[in-house]
């Protein structure tokens, strides 16, 4: 079966720290590949999406940036974190065919203090 | 682009209470419509979706949910909730291949 991980779980950092945020998924292959973000109050916000290796679209203008090194890992950066940058990561996959079905992991919860 | 509209950010009920929770979308066309829930310290899991065909989906744990096409809606009902369905729950619309999710409401069921 299929199982996604993220880490850190939890994370504080400073104002213009930098940020690297890991996802990777185990039992598929070609995975379509997501980072969402929650801030505080609001719906999930589609940062970036993946569809294979080095191939990265990104939805919103940011100071962050994705990487997929490998077919099963999404890596979610930053080189200055900003305040507002706190929220909740989550990253998400969905096979490359077939179901439209997103499968979420388990979150980090950033603090930008 | 889609906007979700959840319209209740925190709900409390009672055990046994009937639910329903709000879902609207802004436009039409072939949408894809999903309701996700997180329990507390758990992953976001998918509760239910609609795709096509019956617009009274059924999903887990006694969740349906019913998309009305001329309203945009895609609200999520249960009729007698447990102190166990304390999560919080996500509408999504799947459109033009991207996701779009509602804000998220929180439900608190007091036993």
């Amino acid at each position: 079966s299929q199982t996604i991980h993220q880490w850190p779980a939890t994370l504080v950092q400073p104002v213009g720290s930098p940020l690297s945020l890991e996802c990777t998924v185990e039992g598929t292959s070609n995975p379509n590949l997501y980072w969402y973000r929650q801030a505080a109050g609001r719906g999930l916000q589609l940062l970036f999406y993946s569809v294979g290796i080095g191939q990265i679209s990104s939805e919103v203008p940011q100071n962050l940036s994705a990487s997929r090194p490998q077919d099963r890992q999404f890596i979610l950066s930053s080189k200055k974190l900003l305040l507002s940058d706190s929220g909740f990561y989550l990253c998400a996959w969905r096979p490359g065919q077939g179901t439209d079905t997103q499968y979420f992991g388990p979150g980090t919860r950033l603090t930008v203090l | 682009a889609q906007s979700v509209s959840q319209h209740n950010h925190h709900v409390i009920l009672s055990e046994a209470a009937s639910l329903e929770l709000g879902c609207n979308y802004s436009y039409g066309g072939t949408v894809n419509l999903f309701w996700y829930v997180q329990y507390p310290g758990q992953h976001l899991q998918l509760l239910l979706k609609y795709f096509s065909g019956d617009p009274l989906v059924k999903g887990i744990k006694g969740f349906e949910a019913e998309f009305i096409k001329s309203k945009f809606s895609f609200n999520l009902r249960k009729p007698s909730v447990q102190w166990s369905d304390t999560a919080e729950y996500f509408c999504a619309v799947k459109d033009l291949g991207r996701l779009y999710f509602g804000r998220g409401t929180q439900l608190t069921v007091w036993p």
